[in-house]
């Protein structure tokens, strides 16, 4: 069975940091595509960041280019994002998804499968 | 980049069919297809069930299905159940910009 877990959240001061990790588990992670993907309450979804198999680029929204930062350790099946100078507007469900395109050296940008999420709350 | 316009609500009876459109332009969608669609439960994780355009994955029921005209893609749901009711989220990838969602269309079963 494939398998996101997310972990990491908190509540945390406006301004600080948080690291955020996503393990893997049931699929050959160093052959997909991640994404993170986040939901202020209330909210819809918002695409945040992506960074292919080999982990060579990263690419992010607009709203976090700058602060936040997406890696991922292979050998360990861990997917991160360092989150830098937080806002009040970062607080929200941060979920890591995987890309489709696993093995097909072509990434889809189509999720499919998703962890349950771990929230982060930035208090003003 | 602005996100992708969906109705806000959409309903129907159990056994109907519903449609879910995701208007964006030329530039953010009606030229690409990267489009995908997600069925999104409280308290559950997204779900993929439509990607490029028409797509769907393995184990997603033959009742939902995706197309595109223009800057216009759509969501079909027919022979509606109850366990449909979710949140809807369309989203698109242009060439050189960010993945973009759309604001999300709840689903209610009557």
């Amino acid at each position: 069975q494939e398998h996101l877990v997310e972990s990491g959240g908190g509540v945390v001061q406006s301004g600080r940091s948080l690291r955020l990790s996503c393990k893997a588990s049931g699929f050959t992670f160093n052959q997909y595509p991640l994404h993170w993907v986040r939901q202020a309450p209330g909210k819809g979804l918002e695409w945040v960041a992506e960074i292919p198999s080999h982990g060579s680029w990263q690419y992010y929204a607009d709203s976090v280019k700058g602060r936040f930062t997406i890696s991922r350790d292979n050998p360990k099946n861990t997917l991160y994002l360092e989150m830098k100078s937080l806002r009040p507007e970062d607080t929200g469900v941060y979920y890591c998804a995987r890309d489709l395109g696993g093995g097909t050296g072509h990434t889809f940008y189509a999720m499919d499968v998703w962890g349950q999420g771990t929230t982060v709350t930035v208090s003003s | 980049q602005s996100a992708l316009t969906q109705p806000a609500s959409v309903s129907g009876s159990p056994g109907q069919s519903i449609t879910i459109s995701c208007t964006g332009t030329s530039s953010d969608l009606g030229d690409y297809k990267s489009v995908s669609w997600y069925q999104h439960q409280s308290g559950y994780a997204p779900k993929l069930v439509i990607y490029e355009v028409s797509n769907r994955p393995s184990g997603v029921s033959h009742r939902f299905s995706g197309s595109k005209s223009g800057n216009t893609a759509s969501l079909t749901i027919s022979g509606l159940q109850a366990q449909d009711e979710a949140d809807y989220y369309c989203s698109s990838k242009p060439t050189g910009s960010p993945v973009i969602f759309g604001g999300g269309t709840k689903l209610t079963v009557l």
